[in-house]
């Protein structure tokens, strides 16, 4: 079945370090999304991407659509302490377009102040 | 703003009991889903609604049911809870038709900590 692998599983970095994390698939996709997740509450959509080779940035956060289309890379510029939580990437669940996704199992980032 | 509520943020119920877990957004989407988080297991899909009174098996559906009774609304039922259902719950909603990307574009709730004892 379709799987997403997550590197890494966590990460623990100084304030003001880049921080680089990446999701690979099994199978193609036409779109990927990533997410961040504060503690205690639900997923943020941070970036989605519908191109591959496609860059985004949102702020400090850059993502890249892999040319394979089957890997994203998301990069964190100059972390601060809010950007501690689980990011995951996502995409989409099988062949047709229901709208559902598969997620990674998650990057636990940690900012050392 | 997107807004995806859900009944509780915490919960605890007893082995054998029933539980109910609601979840109401107020964007008019018709893409309602039901997610169990569990460390390094990620977000993994219970139930999927794309309309009143429709709906899909995900991953692990096992244990649950849902109902769709209203478009805003999308309720995930235990029918007896067990100690391995103890997890976080989370609900999204999505759009569904006007766009093939928004409908990918999912929105969370806070999600509710269920500890079965």
């Amino acid at each position: 079945g379709q799987q997403l692998n997550q590197s890494p599983q966590s990460m623990f970095i100084q304030e003001g370090e880049d921080v680089s994390m990446n999701c690979t698939s099994s199978s193609i996709f036409n779109t990927w999304l990533w997410y961040k997740q504060d503690p205690g509450e639900g997923p943020v959509l941070l970036i989605a991407l519908y191109k591959a080779g496609e860059l985004t940035s949102n702020g400090r956060l850059t993502a890249q659509f892999g040319i394979t289309r089957k890997d994203s890379f998301l990069n964190i510029s100059a972390s601060i302490p809010s950007d501690v939580g689980i990011y995951f990437c996502a995409g989409p669940f099988g062949s047709s377009n229901t709208g559902k996704l598969i997620f990674g199992q998650g990057t636990t980032l940690q900012v050392k102040p | 703003d997107v807004k995806v509520t859900q009944s509780s943020r915490y919960l605890v119920k007893r082995t054998g009991e029933k539980v109910f877990l609601e979840c109401v957004q107020d964007m008019d989407h018709e893409n309602m889903f039901w997610y169990r988080q569990d460390p390094g297991l990620g977000l993994r899909l219970i139930y999927f609604s794309y309309d009143v009174k429709m709906k899909e098996k995900g991953d692990i559906p096992e244990g649950y049911s849902v109902s769709r009774e209203k478009k805003e609304r999308f309720s995930l039922i235990l029918e007896s809870a067990s100690t391995n259902q103890t997890s976080m719950y989370l609900c999204a909603s999505s759009f569904r038709f006007q766009d093939y990307r928004t409908a990918y574009e999912q929105y969370f709730g806070p999600g509710t900590r269920l500890t079965v004892t």
